[in-house]
């Protein structure tokens, strides 16, 4: 089915580890995501990539780094993992630069640093 | 302010009553409006988009824009327990030269059977 892929699932990671979570669209959108979600302060971005070749902060890049490998995909990377970053991250897609379209999430990937 | 609020609920219906969700938004500016509804434990899904205006309805779904009260609402007809889950309302807003998608922190939705 069409939609936005997430890999993994779920993680647990010792502090100071670093991994990379992959996101891959196959519904030649051009904007792509990566949230996270954390109880009581809701969706926050942290990266984004209007287009292929762009990548941007969000609210909250600080810890993380991202690329966009392709128009299909854009991978969020922990490059020194800290509890903090314990959460759910959505990768998502949306297929106006402008935003004026709704957005298609992943699945998610529920992280937990130890 | 907050840019986007929700009430965080939980609001309870019976089943097959009509459920009420409403967004209140401070940027007078806003053009597009979304609601998203999220099941525990799953990724958001996006449910409806208003632009202008008035009501736009979609099966049991009706969403509802009044950009002079700078409100918009989610009315479930008919309400199911499969409704159960939390309504995320999310708003772009003028940012200076861009435009950011703000999201509510959603209400809690329960349908009781």
């Amino acid at each position: 089915n069409a939609g936005v892929t997430q890999t993994p699932k779920f993680q647990v990671l010792k502090t100071g580890q670093s991994m990379t979570l992959q996101c891959a669209q196959d519904m030649n959108h051009n904007s792509m995501y990566w949230y996270r979600q954390d109880p009581g302060m809701g969706l926050r971005l942290i990266y984004y990539s209007a287009s292929e070749g762009t990548t941007d902060k969000g609210e909250v890049p600080n810890g993380y780094n991202v690329s966009r490998l392709n128009k299909r995909e854009f991978s969020l990377r922990l490059e020194s993992a800290a509890p903090s970053q314990t959460s759910v991250y959505f990768c998502a897609s949306s297929g106006r630069t402008d935003t004026n379209y709704g957005y298609t999430f992943g699945s998610g990937t529920r992280l937990t640093v130890v | 302010q907050k840019e986007v609020e929700q009430n965080s609920g939980p609001l309870s219906v019976p089943e097959g009553a009509i459920a009420s969700l409403n967004c209140t938004y401070s940027d007078r500016g806003s053009q597009s409006f979304f609601w998203y509804r999220q099941y525990s434990g799953k990724s958001p899904e996006l449910i409806m988009s208003i632009y202008s205006n008035g009501d736009k309805e979609d099966g049991r779904f009706t969403a509802q824009l009044n950009k002079a009260s700078q409100y918009v609402s989610l009315l479930i007809r008919d309400s199911q327990p499969s409704d159960s889950a939390t309504y995320l309302c999310a708003v772009i807003i003028n940012a200076g030269n861009n435009r950011k998608l703000i999201w509510g922190l959603g209400t809690s939705l329960a349908v009781n059977p």
